[in-house]
């Protein structure tokens, strides 16, 4: 079973919308979490990183926030654009790093 | 500023032929190097990293090898390619180990996506 996992699988919505993508881990002990945003057929690029101390941190019109004791994080993001179609990967670092299978997000015009 | 070439983009092999796929950083010295597999629908898989020129670690028993000829250069290699080696391959170049708790993120290739026929 991956200790990262991403839900929903996929995503569609309207330009301009707002949306959220959930991140649950199981991965202990934690040291950090990082989003990455992977356009199709390039390489993910990462968007922010959260540490444990850490609830919020916005990148732009991402945002994303953690709960450490829920091991929980999401990222959301804000008036969403086309550029924004992607896949959004979670990534949780502690001895190694364990990468979420991502979140297929697509805006339509 | 730092860059990350990874070649071929696209490449389609029968199955039984070798493969050689390489990937090259500018503009750092001494990076941690990485090769992943991605498949559709799951995470990307560690398969090879690298602290060092000749240091090689292999994550998982497969099919392939990767080499570190130069300290910006990574390679990774098949003799003989099987159907389940199919996939998207992604370099990634760090400044920090895998292996310690670190902030550094990954920083990608443009991967290459290999067919076996």
């Amino acid at each position: 079973k991956n200790q990262v996992e991403q839900s929903p699988q996929s995503l569609i919505i309207l330009e301009g919308k707002n949306c959220t993508l959930q991140c649950n881990y199981t991965v202990s002990p934690f040291s950090n979490l990082r989003w990455y945003k992977q356009d199709t057929g390039r390489g993910p690029v990462s968007l922010t990183i959260m540490t444990f101390s850490e609830n919020t941190k916005s990148n732009g019109r991402y945002t994303a926030t953690l709960d450490a004791d829920t091991k929980q994080s999401s990222l959301h993001i804000t008036a969403s654009q086309l550029s924004d179609s992607a896949s959004y990967i979670c990534v949780v670092s502690a001895n190694d790093m364990r990468f979420g299978a991502g979140t297929r997000l697509t805006v339509k015009p | 500023s730092q860059t990350i070439h990874q070649w071929p983009a696209t490449l389609v092999q029968p199955v039984g032929s070798p493969l050689s796929l390489e990937c090259t950083v500018e503009g750092t010295s001494n990076p941690n190097l990485y090769w992943y597999r991605q498949a559709a629908g799951r995470g990307l898989q560690l398969l090879f990293y690298s602290v060092g020129i000749g240091q090689i670690s292999s994550e998982v028993p497969q099919n392939l090898s990767a080499s570190r000829p130069q300290d910006r250069q990574f390679i990774l290699s098949s003799k003989k390619l099987l159907l389940s080696d199919s996939g998207f391959y992604l370099c990634a170049w760090s400044v920090l180990s895998i292996k310690s708790s670190y902030n550094s993120p990954l920083h990608f290739g443009n991967g290459t996506r290999l067919t076996v026929t």
